[in-house]
């Protein structure tokens, strides 16, 4: 298994670029996350999805999409860039557990984006 | 006050050393605790968890919960180079799914040989 993969893994915009940042996964987990890691800041928490069809905003959606056709699929939409969003996104999967497991997410790589 | 408190660091230490690594919190319905690694430049990846209060320990690494205090804490022994990374700390009230995790700043480990 590739696990989580994610492309590409930087990329330069100019203000008010778009682009999308791609995440797929192969181990058939129903959720997928994006994050963006700011340096000294941990882990934010974009948008999420429990299901093919299904998202749902996390805590910094402002300027960001995102969709679900495929389980294995979920891209991040960036619409008219700003510097404000130079950062490092990741994407992680997970899947239901019972009991007293925790859940374990599992991380690509991660996008460095730069926005200039 | 921030929902889970994380020293960021850095933290340097000699090859060998005990390390503890610390997470406050102030969600007393935090029910699982993990402990996250991430090497430079690469995505997080779990190291481990606990469930309610207690410790637990996997080789070299413990992880204690102390809920009364809303405290969690993270300990390496005998640490070596390949340690040296960020450690974030990640708590939920549930399974996760749509119950999001909340993560720490994390903390950047530095084990020198």
């Amino acid at each position: 298994n590739a696990g989580v993969t994610q492309t590409p893994k930087f990329r330069i915009l100019k203000i008010g670029q778009s682009m999308t940042l791609q995440c797929t996964q192969d181990m058939n987990h129903n959720y997928m996350y994006w994050y963006r890691q700011d340096p000294g800041m941990g882990l934010k928490l974009i948008y999420y999805s429990v299901g093919a069809g299904i998202t749902d905003k996390g805590e910094v959606p402002n300027g960001y999409n995102v969709s679900r056709s495929t389980t294995e699929d979920f891209p991040l939409r960036l619409e008219l860039a700003a510097p404000s969003q130079t950062s490092v996104y990741f994407c992680a999967s997970s899947y239901p557990r019972q009991g007293e497991w925790a859940d374990e997410q599992f991380f690509g790589p991660g996008t460095r984006l730069t926005v200039l | 006050q921030k929902e889970v408190e994380q020293d960021p660091g850095p933290l340097s230490v000699p090859e060998g050393a005990i390390v503890s690594l610390n997470c406050t919190y102030s969600n007393s319905a935090f029910q699982y605790f993990m402990w996250y690694r991430q090497y430079s430049r690469k995505g997080p990846e779990l190291l481990m968890y606990t469930y309610s209060s207690g410790n637990k320990e996997d080789g070299r690494f413990t992880a204690q919960v102390d809920k009364s205090s809303k405290y969690i804490s993270l300990f390496i022994r005998d640490s070596q180079p390949s340690d040296s990374a960020t450690y974030l700390c990640a708590m939920s009230e549930t399974q996760g799914g749509s119950e999001k995790l909340v993560f720490g700043k994390g903390t950047k480990l530095t084990v020198n040989p």
